[in-house]
């Protein structure tokens, strides 16, 4: 079955400066990637999807590149801010219509 | 648009005891989901319907776990008896359909703690 590997498990980084975020996914058949954003006492947000005929997609500071070939995706943040502080999730949907999460990704931002 | 709505937001029994979670999904969302994060962890499905069918149990703990959507709308989630294992948030998503492409929106959980 489908199985999703996220790095790094913490990330710290500057306010201003950028963040990235990378999973990787074992079956070639996934072909929706959907990003969410967990902050403290709430459920997960999604932030961003990509499907598999798009190689990137950008939503203001926010984008997610996808590689099919070497089967990994990337969530880049720019000029970030304090209220980008969170937990952020990769997963996969597999051939069942089911998402397959990474184990999450704390980012702080440090002022 | 309203969100998924659950409820309660935090409760607190002893081992053993017996626990029910609701979910109510966005309007005209057909697909309901029910899922367990431990802390530290990403979601972990429990449960999938489709309007009232059920379309995946696989990872309920079916001795002691129970779900139905009886109308197609809203679910309860049940928990009978608790084990201390079963500390965790319990969070409900839903979607349009099962269908790929579909994005899945939560609620804010269930946080369970056992004594």
């Amino acid at each position: 079955g489908e199985n999703v590997e996220q790095h790094p498990s913490t990330l710290s980084v500057q306010e201003g400066d950028s963040a990235v975020i990378k999973c990787t996914y074992s079956d070639s058949a996934s072909n929706y990637f959907p990003w969410y954003k967990q902050e403290l006492g709430k459920g997960p947000q999604l932030i961003i999807d990509i499907r598999s005929n798009v190689g990137e997609k950008k939503d203001q500071r926010i984008a997610v590149t996808l590689n099919k070939t070497a089967k990994h995706f990337s969530l880049h943040i720019t000029e970030t801010q304090p209220e980008d502080s969170a937990v952020y999730f990769c997963a996969a949907m597999d051939s069942n219509y089911q998402l397959i999460w990474g184990a999450g990704t704390k980012l702080i931002i440090k002022p | 648009e309203a969100g998924v709505a659950q409820s309660p937001r935090y409760k607190i029994i002893e081992k053993r005891q017996s626990v029910a979670f609701w979910c109510n999904p966005i309007s005209g969302h057909a697909t309901l989901y029910w899922y367990q994060q431990i802390l530290g962890q990403g979601p972990k499905l429990l449960i999938q319907f489709q309007n009232n069918g059920v379309v995946d149990d696989s990872q309920l703990p079916k001795d002691r776990f129970s779900a139905e959507r009886l109308k197609g709308v809203d679910s309860t989630l049940k928990i009978q008896p608790a084990k201390l294992e079963d500390s965790a948030v319990y969070l409900c998503a839903s979607s349009l359909g099962p269908g790929q492409y579909q994005p899945q929106h939560f609620g804010d959980g269930t946080r369970l703690s056992i004594l």
